[in-house]
């Protein structure tokens, strides 16, 4: 049982490049997210989704989007990279409603520097 | 929008010294996660409290959720240097499908 995999684990980009940050969760779960990581700013969440074919802003969606065609995977696009998206993305995971406890699952991250 | 701040944001202590982390909300919460993150890693799940005035173990860990629902706390008893990483408190918000991070607080365990 993988749980969530992201790729790539590290990427550098030039400032205007593009990129697709894959997230793919084998554990059924409805709800899926994208969260960033900077150092002593914790983990803000960009864009979330609620189930397959739906996508919510989080708190800091500006210069992301996101697309959730397929209930198992979640990506994260990078239209013109910027250095102030230099950080690390993690993805997560949870059944979400009331069943489970809502445990995020996290990826292992991708570590992305954008020059 | 909703807020959850963590004090300190950074302690060194020496291995078998104690540790606590604190939580602070400005509103109430229906329940709070805490998490734990190892240098290089990424978060993983440790406990969730819901009940007001909520006490539960792990071993050497000992959470809290304030009677109020409005702050909670981790004690680290005797610390060892495999406690070393950072800690985050985090609270389900609006329609319960955010989840808002603490800044977390991060542990550095010395012999």
């Amino acid at each position: 049982n993988a749980g969530v995999t992201q790729t790539p684990k590290f990427r550098v980009l030039k400032t205007g490049q593009s990129m697709t940050l894959l997230c793919a969760q084998d554990m059924n779960h409805e709800y899926m997210y994208w969260y960033r990581q900077d150092p002593g700013m914790g983990l803000r969440l960009i864009h979330y989704s609620v189930g397959e074919g739906t996508t919510a802003k989080g708190e800091v969606p500006d210069g992301y989007n996101v697309s959730r065609l397929k209930k198992q995977n979640f990506l994260l696009g990078l239209e013109s990279a910027a250095p102030s998206q230099t950080s690390v993305y993690f993805c997560a995971s949870t059944d979400g409603g009331g069943g489970g406890k809502n445990i995020q699952y996290f990826g292992a991250g991708t570590r992305l520097s954008v020059l | 929008g909703q807020q959850v701040m963590q004090i300190p944001q950074y302690q060194h202590v020496q291995e078998g010294e104690d540790f606590t982390t604190y939580c602070n909300s400005s509103t109430t919460l229906s329940n709070i996660q805490w998490y734990k993150q190892r240098p290089g890693g990424h978060p993983v799940f440790l406990i969730q409290l819901v009940k007001s005035g909520e006490v539960k173990k792990q071993k050497r860990l000992t959470f809290q959720f304030g009677e109020a629902k409005k702050n909670s706390s981790l004690h680290i008893t005797a610390t060892q240097t495999t406690d070393v990483g950072t800690y985050f408190c985090a609270a389900y918000t609006g329609t319960a499908s955010k989840l808002t991070f603490g800044t977390g607080t991060r542990l550095q365990v010395t012999l």
